[in-house]
């Protein structure tokens, strides 16, 4: 079983849409969790880290739930500059690595 | 540029053939970590260095395969004998964690091989 899992999409969405990305990880030690962007054929940017209580920056929200061992990003408004792919890190407890997801592919069209 | 930085950003070779790339971190950051990447994955995690010792790697990472970071500074990834499997983007990260903050990782622009 992969450490964590993401639905690949693509998700199509119109400008403006609210969309939301779920992904679930394996490894219930795990401590830290993000959310990266990567843009075809560049590096991994980071986009937000994700605390328990929840977090908010601007139209992006991500969330965790420990008890599901589920992550989620929802994005409000959809920007044609959102279009990318979203991948889902998580970091377990005394590992020193971090494990990806293969990623969602967002695609905001006009 | 204060950025994690690779070199080459593009590497062709030919089946047999050993490569070397090279990372500087950012310049505080005491640890590197090396992954690989390939069309339609996410990341995977090959080799990680804290200052200059290599304290973790995969077992994805092959006797063909290996890193060095002889100063705790830059970081080198030589692959011998390269496959058309090992046709990828090798990305360099690193990140220095403080106290009581989360470890975050920045990566650089990576290396994309291709084997011929």
């Amino acid at each position: 079983r992969k450490e964590v899992e993401q639905d690949p999409g693509p998700f199509n969405v119109p400008e403006g849409a609210t969309v939301a990305f779920n992904c679930t990880y394996s490894n219930s030690a795990s401590q830290s969790f993000f959310w990266y962007r990567q843009d075809c054929r560049k590096e991994p940017k980071l986009l937000m880290s994700v605390y328990s209580s929840g977090n908010e920056d601007g139209r992006f929200t991500a969330q965790l739930n420990r008890a599901s061992q589920y992550i989620s990003l929802l994005i409000r408004d959809s920007k044609l500059s959102d279009s990318a792919t979203y991948l889902c890190v998580v970091n377990p407890r005394g590992f020193n690595k971090f494990y990806f997801g293969s990623g969602t592919k967002l695609n905001v069209k006009p | 540029d204060t950025g994690v930085s690779q070199d080459p950003r593009h590497k062709i070779t030919k089946r047999g053939q050993n490569v070397t790339f090279r990372c500087d971190p950012i310049s505080e950051h005491n640890r590197l970590y090396w992954y690989r990447q390939t069309l339609g994955q996410g990341p995977e995690f090959l080799t990680y260095f804290q200052n200059e010792a290599q304290l973790e790697k995969s077992r994805l990472l092959s006797n063909r395969f290996s890193a060095e970071r002889p100063k705790g500074s830059f970081s080198t990834l030589e692959i011998q004998r390269t496959e058309q499997g090992d046709s990828a983007m090798y990305l360099c990260a690193s990140s220095a964690p403080g106290a009581g903050e989360t470890e975050k990782l920045f990566f650089g622009s990576g290396t994309q091989l291709s084997v011929l």
